[in-house]
């Protein structure tokens, strides 16, 4: 059975850092990992899509990397903004989802 | 941007009575998914469906759960008879095909008193 991990479980940053977020599941015989930013009660955003053939990710200030015999990838956000703040899930599978618990990230001014 | 809309956002309802969660999935999508996430829990996947069956369910998907496509458009979740611990946010996604992009609903608050 498929076991998301997201460490850490939560991140406090100044504005303007650069930040890793962590993902690691226990079957590397997936197909698609994909990065979700979720806010205070509502619902989930879709941020990178990674397919099990490609390595990495990228949109705007976002990237995704995917390592599948290590069962690891991280998600990498450049200069944080308040904005960012949010909790950010990672998932995989092929049809199906399996998430983490997710990173709850905060971005203070 | 076309998105999956959900209604209602929230839905209180007495243990034991009938609830149904609907959805509209963007219109060119093929696949279908509810999950769902308990406060402070994981989200769960719960059931898939594609050309108007179920393609795979979960172990939380009990006969007390159903889904249906009543038209072209909506796709709807029924719980039979609400019990405490069904209380959780139910999300919504669809997909154009079952490896592409999930994308999500903004969730029903489902509150069982």
């Amino acid at each position: 059975k498929q076991e998301v991990t997201q460490i850490p479980a939560a991140l406090s940053v100044p504005e303007g850092e650069n930040l890793v977020l962590n993902c690691s599941f226990t079957d590397s015989a997936i197909y698609n990992l994909q990065w979700f930013r979720q806010d205070p009660g509502k619902g989930l955003t879709s941020l990178l899509l990674i397919q099990s053939s490609q390595r990495e990710q990228t949109s705007g200030r976002l990237n995704a990397s995917l390592d599948k015999s290590s069962g690891r990838s991280t998600l990498y956000i450049a200069a944080s903004q308040p904005g960012d703040s949010a909790t950010y899930l990672c998932a995989v599978g092929y049809s199906t989802l399996t998430f983490g618990k997710g990173t709850m990230l905060l971005v203070s001014p | 941007e076309p998105e999956v809309t959900q209604t209602p956002s929230h839905q209180v309802t007495q243990m034991g009575q009938e609830v149904i969660l609907r959805c509209v999935p963007i219109s060119n999508h093929l696949y279908f998914y509810w999950y769902r996430q308990i406060l402070g829990q994981k989200v769960e996947f719960l059931v898939s469906f594609y050309n108007n069956e179920i393609s795979e369910k979960s172990e939380i998907f009990d006969d007390q759960f159903s889904v249906e496509r009543p038209d072209g458009s909506n796709f709807t979740l029924k719980i039979r008879s609400t019990k405490l611990e069904d209380s959780a946010m139910y999300f919504c996604a669809s997909s154009v095909f079952e490896n592409t992009e999930a994308f999500f609903g903004q969730g029903t608050r489902l509150t069982v008193v």
